[in-house]
């Protein structure tokens, strides 16, 4: 089976700007999770989706936005970017509904660097 | 609040040598434990997982990990240590306050250093 996919895999946009980052979880996997990856805040929650509806979000600003396709594939969009959204932005999925007990499978993330 | 702790920024142990990474949580619940691995450049990749019953957990590559209710620990051991093994390691704990989701909370992050 194929494993996480991610693109881009590097990314720089200017203050101001919005990004989208597309996310293709392993075939059957019905949740997808994102994190933010900084040296200074460590891992992240951002969001998780599951069967196209969000079921829980993390503590971060409007500007943070995602969704998810019928396919199961995801995408989160971030606007008015912000130096400090400079971060690895890993997507992970997860089978049998995403139940608590099922391990996450990461993608190799999207490195975007604001500047 | 649900949270996890991992108490050393780096670990150093020589090759052959045995290793362990520790880990501390609190939940309100159960816990649902897991370690992760990052290698440079790198996404997360899965070691193992404590859901219930023995409290010794065998994982990928050698890894296992040991489950102590009493001292709410999750340790990550290794019998013989590789310089392969050199990478950040992450502890994680399922979010059951927030129902049945897949939200992780991670830890800080160990970096191991594996010397030949």
């Amino acid at each position: 089976k194929a494993g996480v996919t991610q693109t881009p895999r590097y990314l720089i946009k200017t203050r101001g700007q919005q990004v989208t980052l597309s996310c293709s979880p392993i075939s059957g996997h019905r949740s997808v999770s994102w994190y933010q990856q900084t040296p200074g805040q460590g891992l992240q929650f951002l969001f998780e989706y599951f069967s196209e509806t969000q079921r829980n979000k993390g503590n971060f600003p409007g500007r943070f936005s995602g969704r998810q396709f019928s396919n199961s594939r995801s995408e989160m969009n971030v606007s008015t970017l912000e130096l400090g959204d400079s971060a690895l932005y890993l997507c992970a999925s997860s089978a049998s509904g995403g139940a608590s007990y099922n391990e996450q499978f990461f993608g190799p993330g999207t490195r975007l660097t604001v500047l | 609040a649900q949270s996890v702790a991992q108490p050393e920024d780096q670990v150093n142990v020589a090759e052959g040598n045995p290793l362990t990474v520790k880990c501390t949580y609190s939940v309100s619940g159960n816990p649902y434990l897991f370690w992760y691995v990052q290698y440079p450049n790198r996404g997360l990749q899965f070691l193992l997982k404590y859901i219930t019953g023995d409290n010794l957990v065998k994982g990928s590559y050698g890894f296992e990990a040991e489950f102590n209710k009493s001292q709410t620990s999750f340790h990550l051991k290794k019998p013989s240590a590789l310089v392969s093994d050199s990478a950040l390691y992450f502890c994680a704990v399922r979010d059951t306050g927030s129902g049945n989701t897949g939200k992780l909370i991670f830890g800080q992050g160990t970096t191991l250093q594996v010397k030949p």
